[in-house]
C-alpha cells in the first residue's frame, strides 16, 4: 500500500463544476503540499498545509491531521485548470513522498 | 525575482555515460531538493541539500550523487547511465528545509538514455 494515496486518478468535468480531489496518507508528516503539473513538466506549488484550511482564488485546501486526510477543491472550474494535481507529504526527516497524481480535464 | 533555473533542459546520452545536471535556486533560498519523475514510478525524492550539507537521500543507487555550493547552486550527477534513468529530473528550492518550507520547482531537465 502506498504511503500517500490520491483519488480519483482521473477526473473529467464541465466548465463551472465544483471539483474535489482527495489525498490520504499513512505516515507522520510535517506538512502536506498540493502541487499542479501542466503538460511539459513544470510543477507549481499550490498550497502547503500543516493544519486547517487555506484558500487562494478558486482553490481551497483542507487537512484533517487526526484522520490523515486532505482535500483540494476547485470552485467554478475552468479549462485552464486542466492539469495533473499531486499531493505530497513532508516527513519530519525532510523526505518528500508523492501521491500518484490526479489527472483533471475540464471541458468548455 | 528570478525563479529556479535548471540546465540543461533536454539532453540525450548513451548507456554507460555520465551526466551532470545543474539547479540554481531562488536568491536567498538555502535548500535544494532533487526529484526523479518517470511514467512508471511517478515522482520520487532523490536528495536534499541545505547549507551545503546533504540532509537526506532517497532510495536510489550510489550512481546518483549531488552537491551544493556555497552560493546554494546544486548539481546532481548520474554515473554509468542505464536505460531506466531516462526521466524528468526536477529540482526545487526552499527558504527553509523541505519538511517545513514552501517548494519552488524548476522546469526540469529531461534526460533520455539510449
Amino acid at each position: 500500500k502506498n504511503e500517500v494515496e490520491q483519488s480519483p486518478q482521473n477526473l473529467t468535468a464541465q466548465e463551472g463544476e465544483f471539483i474535489t480531489i482527495n489525498c490520504s496518507y499513512s505516515v507522520g508528516i510535517s506538512a502536506l503540499h498540493w502541487l499542479q503539473q501542466h503538460p511539459g513538466g513544470g510543477i507549481v506549488s499550490l498550497f502547503m498545509l500543516s493544519s486547517g484550511k487555506k484558500k487562494h482564488g478558486r482553490l481551497i485546501a483542507t487537512i484533517n491531521i487526526q484522520e490523515k486526510h486532505s482535500s483540494l477543491h476547485i470552485t467554478a472550474s475552468h479549462p485552464r485548470d486542466s492539469a495533473v494535481y499531486i499531493c505530497a507529504v513532508s516527513r519530519p526527516t525532510d523526505k518528500l513522498i508523492f501521491g500518484t497524481g490526479t489527472r483533471l480535464q475540464v471541458f468548455p | 525575482k528570478a525563479g529556479v533555473t535548471q540546465t540543461p533542459r533536454y539532453l540525450i546520452k548513451t548507456r554507460g555515460q555520465q551526466v551532470t545536471l545543474s539547479c540554481s535556486p531562488i536568491s536567498g533560498h538555502r535548500s535544494v531538493s532533487w526529484y526523479q519523475q518517470t511514467p512508471g514510478q511517478g515522482l520520487q525524492f532523490l536528495f536534499e541539500y541545505f547549507s551545503e550539507t546533504q540532509r537526506n537521500k532517497g532510495n536510489f543507487p550510489g550512481r546518483f550523487s549531488g552537491r551544493q555550493f556555497s552560493n546554494s547552486r546544486s548539481e546532481m550527477n548520474v554515473s554509468t547511465l542505464e536505460l531506466g534513468d531516462s526521466a524528468l529530473y526536477l529540482c526545487a528550492s526552499s527558504l527553509r528545509q523541505t519538511r517545513d518550507g514552501e517548494l519552488f520547482f524548476g522546469e526540469g531537465s529531461r534526460l533520455t538514455v539510449l
